[in-house]
């Protein structure tokens, strides 16, 4: 399973754009990234996925590079209501048999 | 469409006690997960079953354990309680078709 690596906090200002960057260098080539978010200690809950397309849904853009060793997680409008614990985990295979989690980024979003 | 269930939502034990936390995935999820989340810190993985069978544990001692039903729902035992065990346990189960995970809202077990 891919091993990820992201910054351990963020700040960013409400109404501006959070982009949130995470290293997944050993992911392999089955292995989708995956995003959630986890909000003071309630449940995480996904927000996107992608295997080497960028992606967009109604929460977030999801951008991969073409190496696939990187990902960001944009947030376009970020509100206060996003900040939270956001975590990218690679799993695809065998590896959804062992979904690891790693310490994830905090997002503080400023008024 | 009910989400996944978890229960009690708090849980408090003393030192050598036995805890059992309880889940329920939504309708046709087959896979459970379970994670410990100790205070301040990230998502542990704990359990995985499927199809009513453990297919992987992560790394944990044997007083972990569990089980899952023949209607998929699971059960989590803790034996011997340590304080250290005092942590949120989340439940998640999986879309198969996107492998979206789909959290309960934990429960919490003090240990004192």
């Amino acid at each position: 399973d891919a091993k990820t690596t992201q910054p351990t906090s963020m700040d960013c200002a409400e109404g501006r754009a959070a982009n949130l960057p995470c290293n997944h260098s050993t992911i392999s080539g089955n292995e989708y990234v995956y995003w959630y978010r986890q909000i003071h200690s309630q449940g995480p809950q996904y927000i996107i996925h992608g295997l080497k397309n960028n992606e967009t849904n109604e929460m977030a853009s999801l951008i991969i590079t073409e190496d696939r060793k990187s990902s960001t997680l944009i947030l376009p409008h970020a509100t206060l209501r996003d900040t939270a614990v956001y975590y990218c985990i690679g799993a695809g295979g065998t590896s959804y048999g062992k979904l690891t989690f790693g310490q994830g980024t905090i997002l503080t979003v400023h008024p | 469409e009910a989400g996944v269930t978890q229960s009690p939502t708090h849980l408090i034990k003393t030192r050598g006690q036995q805890a059992t936390l309880r889940c329920s995935p939504i309708s046709g999820h087959t896979s459970v997960y379970w994670y410990q989340q100790a205070l301040g810190l990230g998502l542990q993985f704990l359990l995985w079953y499927d199809e009513g069978e453990e297919r992987n544990r992560g790394n944990f001692p044997p007083r972990f354990s569990g089980r899952q039903f023949p209607n998929y729902s699971s059960e989590l035992n803790v034996n011997a309680l340590e304080l250290e065990d005092s942590a949120l346990y989340l439940c998640a189960s999986i879309l198969v078709y996107t492998g979206e995970l789909f959290f309960g809202e934990g429960s919490r077990l003090t240990v004192l």
